[in-house]
Order: structure tokens, then sequence, then C-alpha cells
């Protein structure tokens, strides 16, 4: 079983609209939680980092749920700029070492 | 401050063949991961160097080996190349006992294996 499960997508939404990603981790002692972004060809980048209440950047919106091994990621007001892999990562550390990544789930923007 | 640098950006081998791909970590970093990402796939552990010392390792042959240097920077070995281990291969550099938070990556080295 993978560490860290994402529906591959593809999600192809218009300009403006809001959009919610699902992420499913096997690992109960999992600590740290993030999303990260990738653009085509590029390296991944940090989204956000995803804490227990929740929390929020702007249009994005990061969720836990430690009791279902869920985490979600809703994107509000779609921009084209938005088009990306968006990877859910999970750590069994606080620090920065051994991060599990999902397969990502690509998103495009329709204008 | 500069970011984190690798090097080649490309780059074919044949299997049984070896490679060896470089890493400067981003100022002020001491820790260097390396990842393997394969099309369509997200990017998998490969181990983290700190203090010139493997510092974790995931599931990886020992065929995949590293080293880092005392300026920080890194070296990721492959040997006895095998056509799966074509893949981008990221490096990211952070400071110990730091937040992945911290964590940058550099641009990647494409490997094909022919």
């Amino acid at each position: 079983r993978k560490e860290v499960e994402q529906d591959p997508g593809p999600f192809n939404v218009p300009e403006g609209a809001t959009v919610a990603f699902n992420c499913t981790y096997s690992n109960s002692a999992s600590q740290s939680f993030f999303w990260y972004r990738q653009d085509c060809r590029k390296e991944p980048k940090l989204l956000m980092s995803v804490y227990s209440s929740g929390n929020e950047d702007g249009r994005f919106t990061a969720q836990l749920n430690r009791a279902s091994q869920y985490i979600s990621l809703l994107i509000r007001d779609s921009k084209l700029s938005d088009s990306a892999t968006y990877l859910c990562v999970v750590s069994l550390s606080t620090g920065a070492n051994n991060l599990f990544f999902g397969t990502g789930t690509r998103l495009t923007v329709i204008p | 401050e500069t970011g984190v640098t690798q090097s080649p950006t490309h780059l074919i081998k044949t299997r049984g063949q070896q490679v060896t791909l470089r890493c400067s970590s981003q100022s002020g970093h001491n820790t260097v991961s390396w990842y393997q990402q394969a099309l369509g796939q997200g990017p998998q552990f490969i181990f983290q160097y700190y203090r010139e010392e493997e510092n974790g390792r995931g599931n990886f042959p020992p065929r995949f080996s590293g080293l880092q240097f005392p300026n920080y920077s890194s070296e990721l070995n492959v040997n006895a190349l095998e056509l799966d281990d074509s893949a981008l291969y990221l490096c990211a550099s952070s400071l110990i006992h730091s937040g992945a938070n911290v964590l940058t990556f550099g641009a990647g080295s494409r490997l094909t294996v022919l």
C-alpha cells in the first residue's frame, strides 16, 4: 500500500471555479503534512503546510483529519496560473527527512 | 542568496553504465536530500546527507550511493544503470532538524537510460 494516495485527475475547471483535492495517508504516526505545487518539467515548490486546525493562505485552504488520515486542499476563484500538479506530502518527522509524496493531482484552469 | 543548483540538467546513458549527478545546496543549508521522480509519479526519497554521512535512506538498492562534501554540496552515484532508472533526480537542501517548509528543491537532472 502506498504511503500517500491521491486522485491523479486531471481536473479541468473554468476560471473562477472552486476545486478541491483530497489525499489519504497510510501511516497514523505521520507528523507533518504539506501541499506542494509542481509546474510542468519544474521542481516541486512548497504551497503550504497543513495544520490540524486547518489553515488558509489567500484563496487556498488546507484541512487535516487525523482520525480519517485525510488531507484536503481547496482552491477558490481559480486562476489560469493555478494550472499545475498538486502534490500531497507527508512526513513521519517534524524535520525535512524522508518526505512521502503522492503521485500528484493535475489541475488545468480553462479560460 | 543562491538556490539549489544541479548538474547536468539532462543526460543519456545506456544500461550497465554509471552516472554521477551533482548538487550545490542553498547558502546556509547543511543537509542535502535526493529524490527520484519517474514520469507521472511523485518524488521518492532516496537518501539524505548531513555532516558528510548518510542520515536516512529510502527503499533504494545499494547501487544508489552518495557523498556530501565539506561545503555541503553532494553527489548521487548510480551504478549498473537499468532502464527503470530513467527519471528526474531532484536534490533538495535544508537545515537539519528544520521543518520541511525550508526544503528547497533544485530544478533536477533528467536521466534517460537506453
